[in-house]
């Protein structure tokens, strides 16, 4: 399995707080996402860096910003949660190659009331 | 913009039998990539098969393999000898390149959730 870990699992917050989920990888891969998961959609991608202190946006990353200071982390921060940002949060790792598979975390469970 | 489409919400097989989960998709793109990802009820995404757009050959791994019709534009996954521990949601994906090339981002539909019948 791909060194990945997702902290917390799951966290309950309230609607204005602020928000950071973690991802690590113990891989030394270059590439890093965050995609969001909610019923009907499937992943869809909020994030992503190709490399220490290279970030940029992708197709929903309206109220997320992100974060890599070290190759093995990539931190998601939601400045002021809303209840739109309820939803299953998976960190994804790839080396590049294209024909190579993204692999997952095993996700965090986000609530905001 | 790329697209896939999984048209069946959910499905049923018998354990023993085999089952085909649908994935249509839609490029401009002549190199593409589609990927299939296993999640169990327990909330992990697990790789399963990859079927680039020039490889010769319908990708197999084990009890999974992928009937690749390209003009028709579907990588449908076929499960052989389901078990029980196959009931889980499965997703198809693909990939697009991600401005300035610098990576790929996947795109995935909407998922087929599989239920295994003892």
């Amino acid at each position: 399995d791909a060194g990945i870990t997702q902290s917390p699992r799951h966290k309950v917050t309230e609607t204005g707080t602020p928000v950071t989920l973690r991802c690590h990888q113990t891989e030394n891969h270059r590439y890093m996402y965050w995609y969001r998961q909610d019923p009907g959609h499937g992943l869809r991608l909020i994030h992503y860096s190709y490399g220490v202190k290279d970030t940029d946006k992708g197709e929903v990353s309206d109220g997320y910003s992100v974060s890599r200071s070290k190759t093995e982390d990539f931190l998601l921060t939601l400045e002021s949660a809303t209840s739109s940002q309820t939803s299953v949060y998976f960190c994804a790792i790839s080396d590049g190659v294209s024909n190579q598979p993204q692999h997952f975390g095993d996700g965090t469970r986000l609530s905001i009331l | 913009a790329q697209k896939i489409t999984q048209t069946q919400p959910g499905m049923f097989v018998q354990e023993k039998e085999a089952v085909t989960l649908d994935c249509t998709y839609d490029t401009s793109d002549p190199s593409y990539g589609l990927f299939w990802y296993k999640q169990p009820s327990s909330g992990e995404m697990i790789f399963l098969i990859y079927q680039g757009s020039y490889d010769q050959q319908n990708a197999t791994e084990g009890r999974y393999s992928l009937n690749f019709q390209k003009a028709r534009k579907s990588a449908n996954l076929v499960i052989s000898a389901s078990q029980l521990g196959d009931s889980a949601m499965y997703f198809c994906a693909m990939r697009e390149l991600l401005k300035g090339g610098a990576t790929n981002k996947l795109i995935f539909g909407t998922g087929t959730l599989l239920a295994v019948q003892p």
